[in-house]
């Protein structure tokens, strides 16, 4: 069966520190990828999503970036983070076909606080 | 540009009643809608799917219906559990087939 997993569960940050959070996937290939943001009382904010390696497409400008490495990995980054980049982190993945009506899955998220 | 609308007022429910979420959408025309289940601190669960054509859905306890027409779907949850508690979000697929995600409606099943 396939399983998302998300590290860290909680991170502490101060501002203009680095950031970086990861996302694997286990049981599957070549799967879409997606980075969420989520604010309280909000809905999901998709940031990045991927449909293959070294493929990442931006929906929001910001001081994140996002990558891809291997197959199922999937890397969120930051080089200074500000205040607003204060929320919960979600990595999702569904099957790799795209336009379908296939359910995302998503790993248990970071709640990232910065100082 | 395309909305979706949930409500955000929480949801307090009697144990055995029904409950019943809206989730209404402008400027889209989707081919099909999702409902998920988020836990406090979790990533949201695929509950449902439903398709256009489709008038009306059901798993177990779980009913799900979809009006293209009023533009609206209703997610409801007969013989409500406590353990049904929990924030219900409601997703479409935007033009390129990426979600666009409401911001859920919290259910509240007291004893």
């Amino acid at each position: 069966s396939q399983t998302i997993h998300q590290w860290p569960a909680t991170l502490v940050q101060p501002v203009g520190s680095p950031l970086s959070l990861e996302c694997t996937v286990e049981g599957t290939s070549n799967p879409n990828l997606y980075w969420y943001r989520q604010a309280a009382g909000r809905g999901l904010q998709l940031l990045f999503y991927s449909v293959g390696i070294g493929q990442i497409s931006s929906e929001v400008p910001q001081n994140l970036s996002a990558s891809r490495p291997q197959d199922r990995q999937f890397i969120l980054s930051s080089k200074k983070l500000l205040l607003s980049d204060s929320g919960f982190y979600l990595c999702a993945w569904s099957p790799a076909v795209w336009g379908s009506n296939q359910p995302q899955h998503f790993g248990d998220g970071t709640r990232l606080s910065i100082l | 540009s395309q909305k979706i609308e949930q409500n955000s007022e929480a949801l307090n429910i009697q144990e055995g009643k029904t409950a019943t979420l809206t989730c209404n959408y402008t400027n889209y025309s989707p081919a099909y809608l999702q409902w998920y289940r988020q836990d406090p601190g979790r990533g949201p669960v695929f509950l449902l799917l439903i398709r256009e054509n489709e008038k009306e859905k059901r798993k177990e306890r779980l009913k799900v219906t979809f009006d293209t027409t009023l533009k609206q779907s209703l997610f409801h949850i007969t013989a409500s559990q406590p353990a049904d508690s929990a924030t219900y979000l409601c997703a479409l697929p935007d033009s390129w087939g990426k979600f666009q995600f409401g911001a859920g409606t919290q259910v509240v099943v007291t004893p």
